[in-house]
């Protein structure tokens, strides 16, 4: 089993669209949870982090559910700019001295007019 | 604020060659890791540096090894190329253990031919 899996996609969605991401991990002792964002043949950027209580950056929720070891994110009123490979991620910092991120295979998402 | 850099941005090797792949890191972040990523695979971690020291590696041979300098820059090198070790390498920097994200350079794409 992978220790981040996330829904294999590809998701093609037109504008205006709701469309919703998921991810589980497998280490209950991780310690950090983020969305990163990767265009084409770019880096990874730091979409948002994701907390228990969940949390919203204008457009995108993210939520975590430690019970289930589950995270979500989800996308409202999609936009064109939005198309690009969303990556699940955790930092393996429990129980180790140092941070290890650990990413899912990542899922593609395309917003068509 | 100066982000995360790397040199150089693409490379071409041969099979058999050693490879020297640099990243500055963002100024104020002491932890530097590097990650591997191949074609439509999420990153995959190979070391992470903290003070000059490697403090935690992935499942990567002896032949990738690293430095990171009292500036906090390094460097990552890569003996005895294969085939497969033609992906986007990838430098992220951090604050201690990457609780809040870490910083992604934009990359160097390594070809071995």
């Amino acid at each position: 089993r992978k220790e981040v899996e996330q829904d294999p996609g590809p998701f093609n969605v037109p504008e205006g669209a709701t469309v919703a991401f998921n991810c589980t991990y497998s280490n209950s002792a991780s310690q950090s949870f983020f969305w990163y964002r990767q265009d084409c043949r770019k880096e990874p950027k730091l979409l948002m982090s994701v907390y228990s209580s969940g949390n919203e950056d204008g457009r995108f929720t993210a939520q975590l559910n430690r019970a289930s070891q589950y995270i979500s994110l989800l996308i409202r009123d999609s936009k064109l700019s939005d198309s690009a490979t969303y990556l699940c991620v955790v930092n393996n910092a429990g129980g180790t001295s140092y941070g290890k991120l650990t990413f899912g295979q990542g899922t593609i998402l395309t917003v068509h007019p | 604020e100066t982000g995360v850099t790397q040199s150089p941005t693409h490379l071409i090797k041969t099979r058999g060659q050693q490879v020297t792949l640099r990243c500055s890191s963002q100024s104020g972040h002491n932890t530097v890791s590097w990650y591997q990523q191949a074609l439509g695979q999420g990153p995959q971690f190979i070391f992470q540096y903290y003070r000059e020291e490697e403090n935690g590696r992935g499942n990567f041979p002896p032949r990738f090894s690293g430095l990171q300098f009292p500036n906090y820059s390094s460097e990552l090198n890569v003996n005895a190329l294969e085939l497969d070790d033609s992906a986007l390498y990838l430098c992220a920097s951090s604050t201690g253990q990457g609780t809040y994200g870490y910083t992604f350079g934009s990359g160097t794409r390594l070809t071995v031919v």
